[in-house]
């Protein structure tokens, strides 16, 4: 059975940092891409960062660009999102989502989810 | 990186179909079949309902179908039923691994 589990979210003031993980199951890790997608409170669905298989290439949305950096180790089978100097803008709860071997998309399997409250 | 283009709301009696639509550009949903739908209800995770435009994931069932014509995808929902009340998201691949979601649709089971 496949299994994502999110963990580290929390509530923290603009302008610092946090890092969120996704402890994976169920499945080979290291021949997959995998994401992040974010969920601002009452708000849809937004892609925030993509790696490919082996994490050398990584992606992100313009949002998050130059802030957030995506990582996995393959030997644990986890993926990391390290965000930094975090706005109110941020808040959401943020999702690890399984991606193609080749792509980014479809995503298959998602997390429960961990919600990032930014706020002073 | 902009959005993709989904009605706010939908609505429809049990049995009814009704249909989603998910608007972008030549950049994104008109350029690649890479078009993917998720149901979410309330309080949970997305649910992966299809993919490559039109096909469908083991267990989904033959009720949800999905087309594209140009740079508008849509999403099918036939024999609706009281479950199928939920929150319907397109999602599209836009080149260079970067990845578009729809603004989402809220269906109402009447």
């Amino acid at each position: 059975e496949v299994q994502l589990v999110e963990s580290g979210g929390g509530l923290l003031q603009p302008g610092g940092s946090l890092r969120l993980s996704c402890a994976t199951s169920g499945f080979t890790f290291s021949t997959y891409a995998m994401s992040w997608v974010r969920q601002a409170p009452g708000k849809g669905l937004e892609w925030v960062s993509a790696t490919n298989y082996d994490g050398v290439g990584t992606y992100y949305a313009d949002s998050v660009k130059g802030r957030f950096t995506i990582s996995r180790d393959n030997s644990k089978n986890t993926l990391y999102l390290q965000m930094n100097s975090l706005r109110a803008e941020d808040t959401a709860v943020y999702y690890c989502a399984k991606g193609g071997q080749w792509l980014p998309t479809p995503f298959d399997y998602w997390g429960q989810g961990a919600l990032v409250t930014v706020s002073s | 990186q902009s959005a993709l283009t989904q009605p706010r709301s939908v609505s429809g009696s049990p049995g009814q179909s009704v249909t989603i639509s998910c608007t972008g550009t030549s950049s994104d949903v008109g350029a690649y079949d890479y078009v993917s739908w998720y149901q979410q209800h309330p309080g949970k995770a997305p649910k992966f309902m299809i993919y490559d435009v039109s096909k469908r994931p083991s267990g989904v069932p033959d009720r949800f179908s999905g087309s594209k014509s140009a740079n508008t995808a849509s999403l099918t929902i036939s024999g609706l039923q009281a479950e199928d009340e939920a929150d319907y998201y397109c999602c599209s691949y836009a080149g260079s691994y970067i990845v578009v979601f729809g603004g989402g649709t809220k269906l109402t089971v009447l």
